[in-house]
């Protein structure tokens, strides 16, 4: 049963601290997405990668938020430091470039105090 | 970029009647059009899609209906049952090749039994 893991489930932090999410996507797709979801904004896109190159992070803070893929079978989003405005659930998703379905993982859920 | 505007936001139906999302869109170019079911502590999950050389796609009691003229889709769910209770949410990718969505807002499906 192929699926995007997305590891830890749940994360609280103190503000100030270094988070760092991580994201296996499915095996054989090429493509990653970085989304966070809050009440007030919905689902937001942060990052996205195609074979590991980044095509568009201009979602994303530029000066705390940092997203990589070191290999095809990992996907990273970090922050640092940490707010408490960036609690919200971030979710991985995976898909094939001449494709268009987008499969979403389980969400980290983060809360900074 | 895309602008996706989804009503209602909360919808209430009584077990076995139907139930109606409606969205817009705002890029004529835009020719894929998902749904998502989001599932408490769950991420998003495809559950129908069309593309915009069809009108209509039916898949068992539910079916979505695209009208590009005047730029909206709708879900529809036929004999609702208590498991459709969820967040709906339509999406539409942004133009260029990047292919990202951009979400609706989402609408809380609520079947009282």
């Amino acid at each position: 049963d192929a699926r995007v893991t997305q590891t830890p489930r749940h994360k609280v932090t103190e503000m100030g601290q270094e988070v760092t999410m991580r994201c296996q996507p499915i095996l054989g797709h090429n493509t990653v997405f970085w989304y966070r979801q809050t009440m007030m904004q919905g689902l937001e896109l942060l990052a996205y990668f195609r074979n590991r190159a980044p095509l568009d992070d201009s979602g994303m803070p530029k000066d705390r938020f940092s997203a990589e893929m070191p290999d095809a079978t990992l996907a990273t989003l970090k922050i640092q430091p940490s707010e408490p405005r960036d609690s919200a659930v971030y979710f991985c998703a995976s898909g094939l470039a001449r494709g268009t379905e987008a499969f979403f993982g389980q969400g980290t859920r983060l809360t900074v105090v | 970029g895309e602008n996706v505007e989804q009503h209602p936001s909360t919808l209430s139906v009584q077990e076995g009647d139907s139930a109606v999302i409606k969205c817009t869109y705002s890029d004529s170019a835009s020719n894929y059009f998902p749904w998502y079911k989001q599932e408490l502590g769950k991420g998003p999950q495809l559950i129908i899609d069309i593309r915009s050389n069809v009108g209509e796609k039916k898949d068992q009691r539910i079916a979505v209906t695209l009208n590009k003229t005047a730029k909206h889709f709708s879900l529809h769910i036929t004999e609702t049952q208590p498991e459709d209770s969820a967040v709906y949410f339509c999406a539409a990718p942004s133009s260029g090749s990047a292919r990202q969505l951009t979400f609706g807002s989402g609408t809380q499906l609520t079947v009282l039994p």
